[in-house]
């Protein structure tokens, strides 16, 4: 299995570009999850899907866009990138079974927008 | 969602045994205790979780007192490797999603 993985791993946008973080995951888990982590801080939720076509808002969800049409898949999505949007961005997924908060994580996306 | 507060770093010399304690006083009575470890630059690591008493695996032990209230993640023998940042948070993911807070900056000095 190769678990979570995130492309790409480094990307600089400028300031109005859009573009696309992918995730992917495959253990088959119903709940996946967008996290941003600024330098320093913890992490934040952005936006979770429990279940494909099924999607919800985190903490700091304006700015994204998120879809979930397969359960392998969870785009995250930036409409016109901004500054404040460096950030390192982790996705994540769990199966949530037996009351487990065991969540799997990707090995993050370096964003910088200038 | 319960509120957890945990101290912002700890030091530690390698061999001793780390306890980390966490406050969360408005746990709901579904809600479960889980830590995370995060390496620098990776995302976090599930390390262990649990409801009431004491749960024990192969990387460390969570104790947790009959109030519910609060608990400790106690590290046995910590080595430079367990640097790292250690979080704190209560909730069941089968009704809401987990809030990361700020979390333990437990450093490890030889």
């Amino acid at each position: 299995n190769a678990g979570v993985t995130q492309t790409p791993k480094f990307q600089v946008l400028k300031t109005g570009q859009s573009m696309t973080l992918q995730c992917a995951q495959d253990m088959n888990h119903e709940y996946m999850s967008w996290y941003r982590q600024d330098p320093g801080m913890g992490l934040r939720l952005i936006h979770y899907s429990v279940g494909a076509g099924i999607t919800d808002q985190g903490e700091v969800p304006n700015g994204y866009n998120v879809s979930r049409s397969t359960t392998e898949d969870f785009p995250l999505r930036l409409l016109s990138a901004a500054p404040s949007q460096t950030s390192v961005y982790f996705c994540a997924s769990s199966g949530r079974t037996g009351g487990s908060n065991e969540q799997f994580f990707g090995p993050g996306t370096r964003l910088t927008v200038l | 969602l319960a509120k957890t507060t945990q101290p912002i770093s700890m030091d530690s010399y390698e061999g001793q045994e780390v306890n980390i304690t966490c406050s969360h006083n408005n746990i709901a009575t579904n809600d479960y205790i889980t830590w995370y470890q995060q390496f620098p630059s990776q995302g976090p690591r599930f390390i262990i979780q649990g409801y009431k008493t004491k749960v024990t695996n192969e990387v460390a032990s969570l104790f947790i007192p009959a109030d519910r209230k609060s608990s400790t993640l106690s590290l046995p023998r910590v080595s430079l490797s367990d640097t790292a940042v250690y979080y704190c948070l209560v909730g069941d993911m089968r009704n809401t999603p987990l809030v990361f807070g700020k979390g333990t900056r437990l450093s490890v000095i030889a």
